[in-house]
C-alpha cells in the first residue's frame, strides 16, 4: 500500500516562532490535504494541495509531487494553532478511493 | 453548504450491545467514506460509497460491521456485539464527485465500550 509519513511527531514552540511540518509520501500518492485536528477531534481543511504552493494567512503549503514530499509552514504560531496535523494522500488508482493519513504531528504552542 | 453532521458524537455502550452511527454528507456529495481513529493515531478507512453503492471496503470492516447508504443521501454505520477494541472515533467525510477530490469531515462520534 501507499505510505505518508510526517515529520517531527511532536513540535513545542512559543507563541510567536514559526515552524516546518513536512510529509512525505510513496510513488502514486497524490490529491494531498492537510489537516488541523482541533482537541474536540474535528479535522478542519487546511489545504487541498496536489502541487504548487498556496498560502492562507500565516499558513501556507508547498507540494513537490515530483520529489514526493509536502511541507506545511506554520508562521507567528499562537495557542489556538495547538493540535495534530496530519497530511493525508489519495491513492492514484483513477478511481476515487480513500485517504491513507499520516500518523501526525502534535504542536503544542506555549505562551 | 452546511457542513458534514454526525449523530450522536458521544456514545458508551456496554460490550456486546449493537450501536448504529449516522452521517449527513454535504448536500450534493455523491461520495462517502467512513474512517476510524484510534488514540494516538490517523484516521483509517472503513469503507466508500458512491450515491447508494458501497464500492470499497477495508479489512479492519469485520462482519461485525455494516454500513450502508439506501438513498444516496445520509449513510449509517452499524457495528454488532460490539467489542472493547471497538472503542474509537468513528469519522464521516463526503466530497462532491467528479475530478474534485477534496474530502471534508464531520465532527465524529465517539464510542466507548465498556
Amino acid at each position: 500500500g501507499i505510505q505518508v509519513e510526517q515529520s517531527p511527531p511532536d513540535l513545542i514552540l512559543q507563541e510567536g516562532a514559526n515552524s516546518t511540518l513536512r510529509c512525505n509520501f510513496s510513488d502514486s500518492v497524490n490529491n494531498l490535504q492537510w489537516f488541523h485536528q482541533n482537541p474536540w477531534g474535528q479535522l478542519i481543511n487546511l489545504f487541498y494541495i496536489p502541487s504548487g504552493t498556496k498560502q492562507n494567512g500565516r499558513l501556507s503549503a508547498t507540494t513537490v509531487a515530483t520529489e514526493r514530499y509536502s511541507l506545511l509552514y506554520i508562521s507567528s504560531s499562537q495557542t489556538t494553532d495547538s493540535g495534530v496535523y496530519f497530511c493525508a494522500g489519495r491513492e492514484d488508482t483513477g478511481t476515487a478511493s480513500k485517504l491513507t493519513f499520516g500518523t501526525g504531528t502534535r504542536l503544542q504552542v506555549t505562551l | 453548504d452546511t457542513g458534514v453532521s454526525q449523530d450522536p458524537r458521544h456514545k458508551i455502550t456496554k460490550r456486546g450491545q449493537n450501536v448504529t452511527f449516522r452521517c449527513d454528507p454535504i448536500s450534493e456529495h455523491n461520495r462517502l467514506y467512513w474512517y476510524r481513529q484510534t488514540l494516538g493515531q490517523g484516521p483509517e478507512f472503513l469503507t466508500y460509497f458512491q450515491n447508494e453503492a458501497q464500492l470499497e471496503k477495508s479489512r479492519l470492516l469485520s462482519d461485525r460491521f455494516s454500513a450502508e447508504r439506501p438513498k444516496g443521501s445520509f449513510s449509517t454505520l452499524e457495528i454488532q456485539r460490539t467489542e472493547q477494541g471497538d472503542s474509537a472515533m468513528y469519522l464521516c467525510a463526503s466530497t462532491r464527485g467528479g475530478a474534485v477530490y477534496e474530502q471534508y469531515f464531520g465532527p465524529g462520534t465517539r464510542l466507548t465500550v465498556t
